[in-house]
């Protein structure tokens, strides 16, 4: 069974710029949410994929944006880059046929806006 | 809306020693709770889940939690701390039927000193 995996794993961008990052789904998981953890903070939910569309999105602006492709991968994007944009962003995957909530992890993207 | 509160950021204790790190969880609906934990560079990790079935919920490496309503507390235990232990650890809740978006704590960081 293939976890979750991300990429790029560490990356450098400055203000103003744009990025997007990858991520694969585990086997067998239709669902892809993504999280940002800003430094000492807990994750921070962005916005769920589901059958490649938005399915909830938490409080973050229209410049966080992601799609989902047919085989459940995922991207997120973030468009004008803020300083305060530097985090590690995570990507888990989950079965939206089992509503128990857990989800699996990917290591992570950890972004740095200078 | 759901939240969850961890009581104490740092948490320090003895090889050998007891660990509790708190949790307490405001939730309107029947919440299903977890425990993650985060090693250093390292996406997220489950190690025990409730999802309104025994109130006791073992996970792995020897931690336990019990879910108990009238506290609305989640407290993960393990009775006897090991070095590999030390990492930071969330707790996280979402409400039944919620599509698997989880809302996190802030962490405890947990050291466990000879």
């Amino acid at each position: 069974e293939t976890g979750v995996t991300q990429s790029p794993t560490h990356l450098i961008k400055t203000r103003g710029q744009q990025v997007t990052l990858r991520c694969s789904s585990q086997s067998g998981h239709n669902t892809v949410s993504w999280y940002q953890q800003a430094l000492g903070q807990g994750p921070q939910f962005i916005f769920q994929y589901y059958r490649e569309e938005e399915n909830g999105r938490g409080n973050f602006p229209p410049r966080f944006s992601g799609l989902q492709f047919p085989n459940y991968s995922s991207e997120l994007n973030v468009n004008a880059l803020e300083l305060d944009d530097s985090a590690l962003y995570l990507c888990a995957s989950s079965s939206r046929d089992s509503d128990t909530g857990e989800l699996f992890f990917g290591e992570g993207s950890r972004l740095t806006v200078l | 809306a759901q939240s969850v509160t961890q009581l104490g950021s740092h948490v320090s204790v003895s090889e050998g020693a007891l660990v509790l790190l708190r949790c307490n969880y405001s939730s309107s609906v029947p919440p299903y709770l977890f425990w993650y934990v985060q090693y250093p560079n390292q996406g997220l990790q489950l190690l025990l889940k409730y999802t309104s079935a025994a109130t006791l919920v073992k996970g792995i490496n020897g931690f336990e939690a019990e879910f108990k309503k009238s506290e609305t507390s989640f407290h993960l235990t393990k009775p006897s701390a090991h070095m590999s232990d030390a990492a930071e650890y969330f707790c996280a809740v979402t409400r039944t039927g919620g599509g698997n978006k989880l809302t996190f704590g802030t962490g405890t960081q947990l050291k466990v000193e000879l």
